[in-house]
């Protein structure tokens, strides 16, 4: 069975400024990580995914996560955000033999203040 | 592809009430999620098919939930009755054997008074 833990539940952080958001797993297995966004109202959209290869990983709106396995962490970080990127931010595993069910951490409500 | 579809986006309903929930997956993928959202829990997993037949109910709270899958473009969550503490939004997700990426709906928001 896996678990997420997402530190921070919420996080203000002013325009322009960086940002990181921790997700620790724990997982009797080898797992693949994801994080999603949700924007008020709406669904989940991926940003990014781990599933094998190089452990820094990147979106194409600039945040980025770096998986690291000693520190079963997977933190998302951007260098500059901005006010769209207000939101709900999910830190999720699955293990590695397939199709299997997401577990979710329970979210960081990221705030980017103007 | 228009993505996970699901009916009704919104749902407010009086409690003992029968409640049906609608989702449409991604074309071609083989496999749908059910999840629940609250703000004490979190997301969490309700059930789960693969190829249309149920792989996993363990998250099913109890038996006035149910789901089905009666084929590969549809399937249902229905309470009945449904309770005040069943309030949440149930999201559906799809995604396909040859891919991991679960690819989730816009949701559907149920209050039960």
């Amino acid at each position: 069975a896996q678990s997420v833990t997402q530190l921070d539940s919420q996080v203000p952080v002013f325009e322009e400024a960086p940002v990181e958001l921790r997700c620790n797993y724990s997982s009797s297995v080898s797992v693949y990580l994801f994080w999603y966004v949700q924007y008020p109202n709406q669904g989940l959209q991926l940003l990014l995914k781990y599933l094998s290869g190089s452990t820094l990983v990147e979106s194409i709106n600039g945040f980025e996560a770096e998986f690291n396995k000693s520190q079963t962490s997977f933190h998302l970080r951007k260098p500059s955000v901005h006010i769209s990127d207000t939101a709900e931010y999910f830190c999720a595993v699955t293990g590695l033999s397939g199709n299997t069910p997401l577990v979710f951490g329970k979210g960081t409500r990221l705030s980017v203040i103007a | 592809d228009a993505g996970v579809i699901q009916s009704p986006r919104h749902e407010v309903t009086e409690m003992g009430q029968e409640v049906t929930l609608r989702c449409k997956p991604i074309s071609g993928h083989d496999y749908l999620f059910w999840y629940r959202q609250t703000m004490m829990r979190g997301l969490e997993l309700l059930i789960y098919f693969n190829n249309n037949v149920p792989i996993d109910d363990s998250g099913m709270p109890e038996d006035r939930f149910s789901a089905k899958m009666p084929n590969a473009s549809f399937s249902t969550l229905k309470i009945q009755p449904s309770e005040p503490r069943d309030s949440a939004v149930y999201f559906c997700a799809s995604s396909s054997h040859d891919s991991l990426l679960q690819f989730f709906g816009p949701g559907t928001r149920l209050t039960v008074l």
